[in-house]
């Protein structure tokens, strides 16, 4: 076990929709990092936020936005969702904003968009 | 733009013997690189990194990975594969981006299958 929490596990949806992702990280680690993993594009960097602050973003598409909150939780909202959103979206965390440390998983949480 | 090869889809290794798993990278300024795991159903977990220092790196599970500059590769090895190591392998280099952050590139990953 990781230490960092996502939630649902698992996401069925329809195309349009919009739907929200949570993710805990683990104590006292300050960055938050979210990936998207599909069998066609790979593992894919989409954000990093460090202590409240968006730090780092990578191929995010417009309709999709995050947030980390005071408690350090994170969320990333997708919406007008397509079919190619299909996914396993992954959360994790890192005790600084550097990266020499590594990085600690969630277990993911599966959005299926029919 | 920084990028990671992964160059074998998967990889069989009866158990016992030694594996390897390929990584090749290339990158502007001095590489960071990473290795991560996926067992089925679960997120990654980290097995070890090159920062600086040592070229040969050891990490968790009895993994270590040798980093090699002139051939710009860092493969992970084991000397003595366990059925239990049969999962998915990623190798992950460290890009600038633009704003003077950075992110991480991953390589496509490889299968790894230890048979008894």
């Amino acid at each position: 076990d990781s230490g960092v929490t996502q939630t649902p596990k698992h996401l069925i949806t329809a195309t349009g929709q919009r739907v929200t992702l949570r993710c805990s990280p683990r104590s006292g680690d300050l960055s938050v990092y979210w990936y998207q993993q599909s069998l066609d594009q790979g593992l894919q960097f989409l954000i990093q936020y460090y202590n409240g602050e968006e730090r780092a973003k990578g191929n995010i598409l417009e309709r999709f936005s995050a947030q980390q909150f005071p408690d350090l939780h994170s969320e990333l909202n997708l919406s007008s969702l397509e079919l190619g959103d299909s996914a396993l979206y992954f959360c994790a965390s890192s005790a600084l904003d550097s990266y020499s440390y590594e990085q600690y998983f969630g277990p993911g949480t599966r959005l299926t968009v029919t | 733009a920084q990028s990671v090869a992964q160059p074998e889809d998967q990889v069989n290794v009866a158990e016992g013997n030694p594996l390897t798993v390929k990584c090749t990278y290339s990158v502007s300024g001095n590489p960071y690189l990473f290795w991560y795991v996926q067992y089925p159903n679960r997120g990654l977990q980290f097995l070890l990194k090159y920062i600086t220092g040592d070229n040969l790196v050891k990490g968790s599970y009895g993994f270590e990975a040798e980093f090699n500059k002139s051939q710009t590769s860092f493969h992970l090895k084991k000397p003595s594969a366990l059925v239990s190591d049969s999962a998915l392998y990623f190798c992950a280099v460290r890009e600038a981006l633009m704003d003077s952050n950075y992110q991480l590139i991953w390589g496509a990953g490889t299968k790894l299958i230890i048979k008894p």
